[in-house]
């Protein structure tokens, strides 16, 4: 089946600092990629979507200044968490879809991100 | 907007069916699909219904009635590994965005 990549699984920051997330779909096209963000027994809350070639769209009240979405091509694309900061820190999750809107989301493993 | 409710907790005993709920709201849809979530996992794909009926992929079945906005996951024969989250989620207009609910935690017990 799909194959989503994420990168790293695990990363602790010194407040102030940037953090690079990557996220690749190994074996197939992915023109769309989602960030998810997700607290603790909670839902995972869309952050943006990353078109191939484009510049994402961000959700409704999530800082495009502070998350930097890239998605350079049809199978990478990253997030990089800028000036990070302790209320920063939360489980990040990639998601990749194929050409068709009936695609189903395949994920990456997540990286769990801590700001000291 | 787009709003979806499901159940926050499922108690189940292994070996039973469950059944969890799924209603929502949105704005163009474009299916229902279902997520299963370990702690500390990513969100596997469990299922899709672009239109109304029943889908079935082994213990796991989804149906949909988009008449009622309505969808539910069924688990046959519960396992102790099916402890976990649920997530229902649609997408919306375009079918590029994909809105989850606040996920159903499934206990099951022995």
């Amino acid at each position: 089946g799909a194959v989503v990549s994420q990168h790293p699984s695990r990363v602790i920051c010194k407040s102030g600092t940037s953090v690079k997330i990557e996220c690749r779909s190994l074996d197939f096209q992915a023109t769309t990629m989602f960030w998810y963000r997700q607290f603790p027994k909670q839902s995972l809350m869309l952050m943006a979507t990353s078109n191939e070639g484009s510049k994402a769209t961000y959700e409704q009240g999530v800082e495009k200044d502070k998350f930097l979405i890239n998605h350079a091509s049809l199978t990478l694309s990253t997030l990089t968490v800028t000036s990070a900061h302790p209320e920063d820190s939360s489980f990040y999750i990639c998601s990749a879809r194929g050409r068709s809107s009936n695609s189903p989301l395949h994920f990456g493993n997540g990286t769990r991100l801590t700001v000291t | 907007g787009q709003s979806l409710e499901q159940p926050s907790e499922v108690t189940a005993v292994e070996g039973a069916i469950v059944q969890i709920n799924c209603t929502y709201q949105t704005s163009g849809f474009y299916g229902l699909s279902w997520y299963q979530q370990h702690d500390g996992g990513a969100p596997t794909f469990l299922s899709y219904n672009a239109l109304d009926g029943l889908e079935e992929t082994g213990r796991f079945s989804s149906f949909l009635s988009r008449s009622d906005s309505y969808g539910y996951l069924l688990l046959q024969e519960l396992q102790m590994k099916d402890s976990a989250s649920y997530f229902c989620a649609v997408g919306n207009t375009g079918g590029f965005k994909t809105i989850f609910g606040a996920g159903t935690r499934l206990f099951v017990k022995a």
